[in-house]
């Protein structure tokens, strides 16, 4: 299957720092977005990204949509303990035989108060 | 508006057993979606439906079907459980291809 390599794989920082997360892949996608998951429960939709070069924020989280449409990052500005949680990358794929969708490891963020 | 729900919460199972997850939404949504969750692998989709009476495999769609005889239901099935099958299993339904996906809580299942 696709490979959304997502780096890094887990994040400790301290309250108020700003935290940086990106997934690559050497497929090409047609939208890419941006999940966080709190323990126990389903991931929620954070952004989404649809075309090549877009940058959208959401309060303090910003992504972009890289420009060869292999890749995507996330920003989150000034963090708070509420942050903390996996935080997955998605892409989804057009295809003739269907749409594909593809999740990223995820990225564990850890805010130390 | 309880989003989407589903059920059992969690299921243990033996080697061989069969189960039927359900997934329900109530937001109207034509699309819907089963992924697995494992450690280190991410979310991995299963199979998903664009609507009523339709199905399409996704990624990891072996071991697993799925019906979708009405709108708001989803049901995953597995047949012959195996020990492999041991993981998160998470459904979500999007109003549109592309649009925000809206997650289930989860089902837990062990097999034994």
């Amino acid at each position: 299957g696709q490979q959304l390599n997502q780096s890094p794989q887990s994040m400790f920082i301290q309250e108020g720092e700003d935290v940086s997360m990106n997934c690559t892949s050497s497929s090409i996608f047609n939208t890419w977005l941006w999940y966080k998951q709190d323990p126990g429960e389903g991931p929620v939709l954070l952004i989404a990204l649809y075309k090549a070069g877009e940058l959208t924020s959401n309060g303090r989280l910003t992504a972009q949509f890289g420009i060869t449409r292999k890749d995507s990052f996330l920003n989150i500005s000034a963090s708070i303990p509420s942050d903390v949680g996996i935080y997955f990358c998605a892409g989804q794929l057009f295809r003739d035989t269907g749409n594909q969708f593809y999740f990223g490891t995820g990225t564990s963020l850890t805010v130390i108060p | 508006n309880a989003g989407v729900t589903q059920t059992p919460k969690f299921r243990v199972l033996k080697t061989g057993q069969s189960m039927t997850l359900l997934c329900a939404q109530d937001m109207n949504h034509e699309y819907m979606y089963w992924y697995r969750q494992d450690p280190g692998m991410g979310l991995r989709l299963i199979h998903y439906s664009v609507g009523e009476g339709t199905t399409a495999k996704g990624e990891v769609p072996d071991g697993y079907n799925v019906s979708r005889l009405k709108k708001q239901n989803f049901l995953l099935g597995l047949e012959s459980a195996a020990p492999s099958q041991t993981s998160v299993y998470f459904c979500a339904s999007s109003l549109n291809l592309g649009e925000t996906q809206y997650f289930g809580p989860g089902t837990r299942l062990l097999v034994l």
